[in-house]
This record gives C-alpha cells, sequence and structure tokens, in this order.
C-alpha cells in the first residue's frame, strides 16, 4: 500500500519557538494532504485541508497564522506551529490522497512536546 | 459540515464473543465510510469501508453495514482475540474530500 512518512516523529521544544512537522507520499503523488492533531484519549480533529499550489483551508477555531502550511509539491507538506505554547502539545497525524481521493493514507504521527 | 457519532465510547467483551460499535452522521451527500483501529501511540489503521453504494461488506472477522436512509453505519467483530484490543474510529467522507472522525471506541478484550 501507499506509504505516507512523518518527520520528526517527536519534539520537544521551549515555549515561544517555532516547530516544522514534515509530510512525505513516499510512492505516489499526494494532491490533497490533511493535517489533524490528536490530544491525549480523544479522536483526530481536522486542522486543515491543502492542496499542492494552493493555500490551506482551514477548519473553524484553528489559528491559520499560528499553524503555517506549505504543499509546495505533489509530495511533502508541511506544518509549522509558530510561537509554540505548552497548550499545542499533541499528536499531529499527516494523511494524504492521491487523484483518485479514496482512501486516506495516515503518516505516523509527530509527538510535540512544548515545555 | 459533516458530524459523526460514534457510540459507545468504550466496550468490553470476554474473547470469542462479538462486539458492535455503532456511528451516525449527518451530512446525506457523504458517500465513504472507513473505520480505522489504532493502538496506543500509532497510527490509525484502516481495518474495513464501504462506499454508499454498498449495505455490507466482510472481511474475515470483521464486517460493516450501512444504513443510508436511517444515516448510521456499523462496525461488527466476530470472534474477538485479545489483540483485537485497541480505540476504533468511525469516520464519514462529506462534500469535500476530508474525513470527519468519530470520538472512538477503546475495545477490551479481555481472556
Amino acid at each position: 500500500g501507499a506509504v505516507v512518512s512523518q518527520h520528526p516523529s517527536w519534539v520537544i521544544c521551549k515555549s515561544g519557538t517555532s516547530v516544522k512537522i514534515e509530510c512525505r507520499s513516499l510512492d505516489f503523488q499526494a494532491t490533497t494532504m490533511f493535517w489533524y492533531r490528536q490530544f491525549p484519549k480523544q479522536s483526530l480533529m481536522l486542522m486543515a485541508t491543502s492542496n499542492e499550489g494552493s493555500k490551506a483551508t482551514y477548519e473553524q477555531g484553528v489559528e491559520k497564522d499560528k499553524f503555517l502550511i506549505n504543499h509546495a509539491s505533489l509530495t511533502l507538506s508541511t506544518l509549522t506551529v509558530t510561537s509554540a505554547h505548552p497548550e499545542d502539545s499533541s499528536f499531529y497525524i499527516c494523511s494524504a490522497t492521491d487523484g483518485s481521493q479514496e482512501t486516506q493514507y495516515f503518516g505516523p504521527g509527530t509527538r510535540l512536546l512544548v515545555l | 459540515g459533516e458530524n459523526v457519532e460514534q457510540h459507545p465510547s468504550t466496550l468490553s467483551v470476554q474473547e470469542g464473543d462479538s462486539a458492535v460499535i455503532k456511528c451516525t452522521y449527518s451530512d446525506s451527500a457523504s458517500n465513504y465510510f472507513p473505520w480505522y483501529k489504532q493502538e496506543l501511540g500509532k497510527r490509525p489503521q484502516l481495518i474495513i469501508d464501504i462506499r454508499s453504494n454498498v449495505g455490507e461488506k466482510k472481511d474475515q472477522r470483521i464486517a460493516v453495514t450501512l444504513n443510508k436512509t436511517a444515516k448510521h453505519f456499523s462496525l461488527h467483530i466476530t470472534e474477538t482475540q485479545p489483540e483485537d484490543s485497541a480505540v476504533y474510529f468511525c469516520a464519514a467522507r462529506g462534500a469535500g474530500t476530508a474525513l470527519i472522525f468519530g470520538k472512538g471506541t477503546t475495545l477490551s478484550v479481555s481472556s
């Protein structure tokens, strides 16, 4: 099956710093990528949808200036958490679909801890 | 937008029993309904999915049923095993392409 990778798998940072998370589709071209956030013992909450070469569409309540998403190529999307605070600590998971937009393939997730 | 409700939030069964998890969705335009299994600290893994033109689908011990009129779908696991213990999420794809997830069901199978 299709493979999606994420880097880093975990990151610890100080409050106020910015953190970039990469999501890559390894063996297919991802026309659309999604970013989810999952707090402990909770569900996956959609943050934004990004299409290659265009601006991301953010879900209600997600600050676009805080969570910067770039989808510059068909195999790479990045999420930058700017001026991170402890409440941003969470499990961030990306997913990707190919042109058929059927099955979504999930990355392994990035665990962020902001001190 | 789409809203997905999932019940129960926790489910405990004895090994060998069946487990049923139910979900409802709000957007009648939704056409794709996957189920994911997530183990602690790992990514969700697709276990079965169903599309709106099908009423039932089965894969070994796992089956999913869909009632479009009532806008609900269910996951059925038969002959449960301890390794089935995990959190299960249903999801629906609405007018856009993003999956909207239910809140999850923690399944515990005791031997």
